[in-house]
């Protein structure tokens, strides 16, 4: 079974600072995929950034990067310039191997202040 | 290309009436997968359909079915609704069902239960 963990229900950043959003996995499966996606208010969840576990390099997106811990299964989300478009729940999600479901994280509120 | 489409965007059925939603995948994506989003619980996966063969069941009760057709195209099914079952519905298509697969997310179909 696989399981993800967002600890944080809500954060707040003012608007241009940086924001760091946590998330914590656990897996049996040596080859396996994290994401994170939006979903804004407007309801429609998209895709932020994705990272495959066997690369050791952190992906980025523009303002969006994430630090992954292999050993600590940890794989957090940082924005940096965060702007008032960026307020929305974001969802950290795992797919492992052998066609295992998707499992998402319970999500974190964001919210940008003026 | 046109983007995952859901129909009906809102529902609102009684207990006990049967409801069947649709979700058209992008183009050319031959999976398609299913979420139950409440405020309590998240984002809960229902089932994965790939080629027309169901490839993932979550842990929901047999009152919950799902179909894919020959163009990609899948409908999902609940019976006899409970009050419990009030939600928003999500589907997601990607391309393959690879774990490196994106899922692009639909808007939603909220189903109101009375």
């Amino acid at each position: 079974a696989q399981t993800v963990t967002q600890s944080q229900p809500e954060m707040s950043v003012q608007e241009a600072e940086t924001v760091t959003l946590s998330c914590t996995y656990d897996t049996s499966e040596s080859d396996y995929y994290l994401f994170w996606y939006k979903q804004p208010p407007s309801r429609q969840m998209i895709l932020v950034i994705r990272q495959e576990a066997y690369k050791q390099q952190n992906a980025t997106e523009n303002r969006f990067s994430v630090n992954f811990q292999k050993a600590a299964k940890s794989f957090s989300l940082k924005i940096s310039d965060s702007q008032l478009g960026d307020a929305a729940m974001y969802f950290c999600a795992l797919r492992g191997g052998g066609y295992q479901k998707v499992t998402f994280g319970t999500g974190t509120k964001l919210q940008v202040i003026p | 290309k046109a983007g995952v489409t859901q129909t009906p965007r809102y529902l609102i059925k009684t207990r006990g009436q049967q409801v069947t939603l649709s979700c058209s995948p992008i183009s050319g994506h031959r999976s398609v997968s299913w979420y139950q989003q409440t405020p309590g619980q998240g984002l809960q996966f229902l089932f994965e359909y790939f080629s027309e063969t169901q490839r993932n069941k979550g842990n929901f009760p047999g009152r919950f079915s799902g179909r894919q057709f020959s163009n990609s195209r899948s409908e999902m099914n609940v019976s006899t609704l409970e009050l419990g079952d009030s939600a928003l519905y999500l589907c997601a298509s990607s391309l393959d069902s690879g774990i490196q697969e994106t899922q692009y997310f639909g808007p939603g179909t909220r189903l109101l239960v009375l």
